[in-house]
């Protein structure tokens, strides 16, 4: 079984620094994705970066960089210049290539401080 | 402007009534997925559907159920068998190919009184 482990529940940044949140996976699947999630009070599901598992080169977004480590199984997403409104539920998940299936992690909540 | 639409915003269901929420999507997106939320956890995966006419059951889909006879359209009605259903409820959808990720809806919240 897929499970993705989040074990931050709870993180926060002050404005304008860098924070890293940490996530783990294990997947039996070889073609598989990973992604970083944003939920903000809305409630809207917004897709932040994400990784084939394939490729070895992290992806970068602008602010926002992961750090792939595939034999760990560990998948972090680390925000620079942390802004007001990046203060939101941040999710990180694995996806299978073949069903498209997203698996979870329980999230991680993100206060940034003025 | 292409999207994903999940209607109503808010629900209310009755103790034994079974409710329909509606999920729509015109980005010809091929797979489509439904997620429950609860408080202080992350989604979990009811059902999902990569082709029309066809769907599986997810990681909690006891007392719920699906149709698929259009590819833009993947209903989910939540049965008198779901004992707890208060939630919020999360569409999904995305291309069959391809590394892409989710296109959600705004979600429905459901409620029971």
């Amino acid at each position: 079984a897929q499970t993705v482990t989040q074990s931050q529940p709870e993180m926060s940044v002050q404005e304008a620094e860098t924070v890293t949140l940490s996530c783990t996976y294990d997947t039996s699947e070889s073609d598989y994705y990973l992604f970083w999630y944003k939920q903000p009070p809305s409630r809207q599901m917004i897709l932040v970066i994400r990784q084939e598992a394939y490729k070895q080169q992290n992806a970068t977004e602008n602010r926002f960089s992961v750090n792939f480590q595939k034999a760990a199984k560990s998948f972090s997403l680390k925000i620079s210049d942390s802004q007001l409104g990046d203060a939101a539920m941040y999710f990180c998940a694995s996806g299978s290539g073949n069903t498209g299936k997203l698996i979870f992690g329980q999230g991680t909540t993100l206060q940034v401080k003025p | 402007d292409g999207g994903i639409t999940q209607s109503p915003k808010y629900l209310f269901r009755k103790e034994g009534q079974n409710v329909t929420l509606s999920c729509e999507q015109n980005l010809n997106h091929d797979a489509m997925y439904w997620y429950r939320q609860d408080p202080g956890q992350g989604l979990r995966l009811i059902y999902y559907s990569q082709i029309v006419n066809d769907f599986q059951k997810g990681d909690i889909a006891e007392g719920y159920s699906v149709s698929r006879e259009k590819k833009e359209s993947f209903p989910l009605t939540v049965t008198s068998a779901q004992k707890n259903p208060t939630a919020f409820y999360l569409c999904a959808s995305r291309f069959q190919q391809g590394p892409y990720g989710y296109t959600f809806g705004s979600g429905t919240r459901l409620t029971v009184v």
